[in-house]
């Protein structure tokens, strides 16, 4: 089975700018959940989805938002980029949004720079 | 609101040797999972071990195990025989049915050869 795969691995934007994410989730999976993790920090929970609906959101400005597709696929988006938006997005999946019983399979990260 | 507090931000251990992660956490409910996840440099997040906490057992995977005190809202993960490719961040997390997961800060471990 595949496992979950982000893209792209690094980037680096300005501030002002928009960027998306994309998250490949791991096969017979329909959930995605999307963090964001501080260079020395644990991560951050941003957003659930389950199919193809907004299910939980963190502490998070609007300007973060998301899609997920019928393939289960997903995206990031955050707009008017901001210098502390800097950090690694990891997206996980899961098999429904119950992250205790269904656990999480996480990716490897895209890495945002945010000059 | 839940917490996990990991109050060890670095640690070493000797090749073969032992070493124990602290982890205690704040919750108000009865039924919650624990987990700790290894983080590498790899970046990808692996699941090491989870505990049910209306377990009494302590959970194991291999040399890997935990010291779950319920009362104490205390979880522990201890390594045997450390080998240089546990050398990685380790993350706490605890998660209560549909919320999501709740991180501690991580604890860096280094293996010395």
């Amino acid at each position: 089975e595949t496992g979950v795969t982000q893209s792209p691995t690094h980037l680096i934007k300005t501030r002002g700018q928009q960027v998306t994410l994309r998250c490949s989730s791991q096969s017979g999976h329909n959930t995605v959940s999307w963090y964001q993790q501080a260079l020395g920090q644990g991560p951050q929970f941003i957003f659930q989805y389950y199919r193809e609906e907004e299910n939980g959101r963190g502490n998070f400005p609007p300007r973060f938002s998301g899609l997920q597709f019928p393939n289960y696929s997903s995206e990031l988006n955050v707009n008017a980029l901001e210098l502390d938006d800097s950090a690694l997005y990891l997206c996980a999946s899961s098999l429904g949004t119950h992250s205790g019983a269904n656990v999480l399979t996480f990716g490897a990260g895209s890495r945002l720079t945010v000059l | 609101a839940q917490t996990v507090t990991q109050s060890q931000p670095e640690m070493s251990v000797q090749e073969a040797e032992t070493v124990t992660l602290s982890c205690t956490y704040d919750t108000s409910e009865s039924d919650y999972y624990l987990f700790w996840y290894k983080q590498p440099p790899s970046r990808q997040m692996i699941l090491v071990i989870r505990q049910e906490a209306y377990k009494q057992q302590n959970a194991t995977e291999n040399r890997f195990s935990v010291n779950f005190q319920k009362a104490a809202k205390s979880f522990s993960l201890k390594i045997s025989d450390s080998q240089l490719g546990d050398a990685a961040m380790y993350f706490c997390a605890l998660v209560r049915g549909n919320t999501p997961l709740v991180f501690g800060k991580g604890t860096r471990l280094s293996v010395i050869a």
